[in-house]
């Protein structure tokens, strides 16, 4: 099973933009890479979805090299309110989804 | 438009009890998955129905589990007799298919003691 990695956690401050590497070494060809966001007490929310180059939506963009071997999620000026976890996941066919541990970012004043 | 609806919000039962969590989909969404997170640890995929089959179910702990989907609209995830490591959040998904952004409820709580 494709495994993803990625650090435990980020510091930031409102107005920066955010760079989250994940690395998915083991993806397959038909794999997609998703990113997720987290509030406490709350499900996972999507943020945005590729399979190579780059994709770019009203919330973020993402980065994935020739290899698909990693990506990265960039959030442009984030805000207080960006403060969650942010997983990245590789969708297998099927829809179904594996979760690592996720990065919790603390976007702070 | 409703988003994933679970039922209930938070549960506490006695262990050897029985639990039954309720999951809502998005109407017209065929693809509806159960996942939990235990002890802290990463959530993790337990089942995958496509309207009322079950088309993964893999992720299943144990036989104490048991979902279903009848007319493929809402899905019920049973614990019975529950353990104290079935504690966790549980989360419900449903998607229109399986290759676009899947919607999570907000989970539901339960703790086991």
């Amino acid at each position: 099973l494709a495994k993803t990695t990625q650090p435990i956690s980020m510091d930031s401050y409102e107005g920066q933009e955010v760079n989250i590497t994940c690395s998915h070494n083991n993806i397959a060809t038909n794999d997609y890479i998703t990113w997720y966001q987290q509030f406490p007490s709350q499900g996972p929310r999507f943020i945005i979805q590729g399979y190579k180059t780059k994709v770019t939506n009203e919330v973020a963009s993402l980065f994935i090299p020739a290899d698909r071997k990693s990506s990265t999620l960039s959030l442009p000026r984030v805000s207080l309110s960006d403060t969650a976890v942010y997983y990245c996941l590789v969708a297998r066919e099927g829809g179904k989804l594996i979760f690592g541990q996720g990065t919790e970012l603390s976007v702070k004043p | 438009e409703a988003g994933v609806t679970q039922f209930p919000s938070h549960s506490v039962i006695e262990k050897g009890q029985t639990v039954t969590l309720r999951c809502d989909p998005i109407s017209g969404h065929d693809n509806l998955y159960w996942y939990r997170r235990v002890m802290g640890k990463e959530i993790k995929f337990l089942l995958h129905f496509v309207k009322e089959s079950k088309q993964d179910e893999s992720g299943m702990p144990n036989n104490r589990f048991l979902a279903e989907r009848t007319g493929g609209t809402y899905s019920t995830l049973k614990v019975q007799p529950a353990e104290l490591e079935d504690s966790g959040v549980y989360f419900c998904a449903s998607s229109p298919d399986t290759n676009t952004e899947a919607f999570f409820g907000q989970g539901t709580r339960l703790t086991v003691v």
